[in-house]
């Protein structure tokens, strides 16, 4: 079945060292997105990718970057994850405008 | 930045029983979208409605939209265990990328 993969989908890190998320899709879709979700709130877009083209939203911190290397992968890195990094990571793939489909998430634990 | 704002915050019902959620937004939206998230899971897409459209149904679920009121409803009838999740709406940002902007979601709780 097409569908969205994240790993993994736990993580627990240490305060400030650099962390690495992973999305893969089968949907060939040409977007593909990242959230944070904390605890009992909304999520919260981070960037997206649209085909090759990044896209940050204003409110990103620097702390987070991301890269696609082909279609089917994209990778969330948290340089230096702090406490309140601490959180559920979602990707999302989409054609454009419309249906956005999710993996399961990776929720992050910072000690 | 937060667009949609859905009311209730929590609801907790009997099986059998019907749930409405609401949601708000403040701009003009290409299209709504209603999404259920499962406990420390990822979101599934219920169901869009386009700013043209003013109902739409999917099985159990029905879906209204008035943009002149800039809100919508999700009515999800005979409700089971199972439906216990988090609802979110979600509005377009009127760009052609596809951007989502969610609302705080409603946390339905159905008791068996």
């Amino acid at each position: 079945d097409a569908m969205v993969i994240q790993n993994p989908r736990y993580q627990v890190t240490q305060f400030g060292k650099p962390v690495t998320l992973s999305c893969s899709q089968t949907l060939n879709h040409n977007v593909m997105y990242w959230y944070q979700q904390k605890s009992s709130q909304a999520p919260k877009l981070l960037f997206h990718y649209y085909d090759k083209d990044f896209n940050n939203e204003a409110d990103t911190p620097d702390n987070f970057q991301s890269r696609r290397p082909n279609t089917s992968f994209c990778f969330l890195d948290i340089r230096s994850p702090g406490l309140g990094d601490a959180a559920m990571y979602l990707c999302a793939t989409s054609r454009g405008v419309g249906t956005q489909y999710f993996g399961p998430g990776t929720r992050l634990t910072v000690l | 930045s937060q667009q949609g704002e859905e009311d209730p915050q929590a609801l907790s019902i009997q099986e059998g029983e019907n749930a409405t959620m609401n949601c708000s937004y403040k701009t003009s939206i290409n299209n709504l979208q209603w999404y259920r998230q499962n406990s420390g899971r990822g979101l599934v897409h219920l169901i869009l409605i386009r700013s043209n459209e003013r109902e739409k149904h999917s099985g159990r679920l029905r879906v209204t939209l008035d943009t002149s009121k800039k809100s919508s409803s999700l009515l999800i009838t005979a409700s089971r265990a199972a439906d216990t999740a988090s609802y979110f709406c979600a509005t377009d940002d009127g760009g052609s990328q596809g951007n989502l902007i969610f609302g705080k979601g409603t946390k339905l709780s159905v008791k068996p």
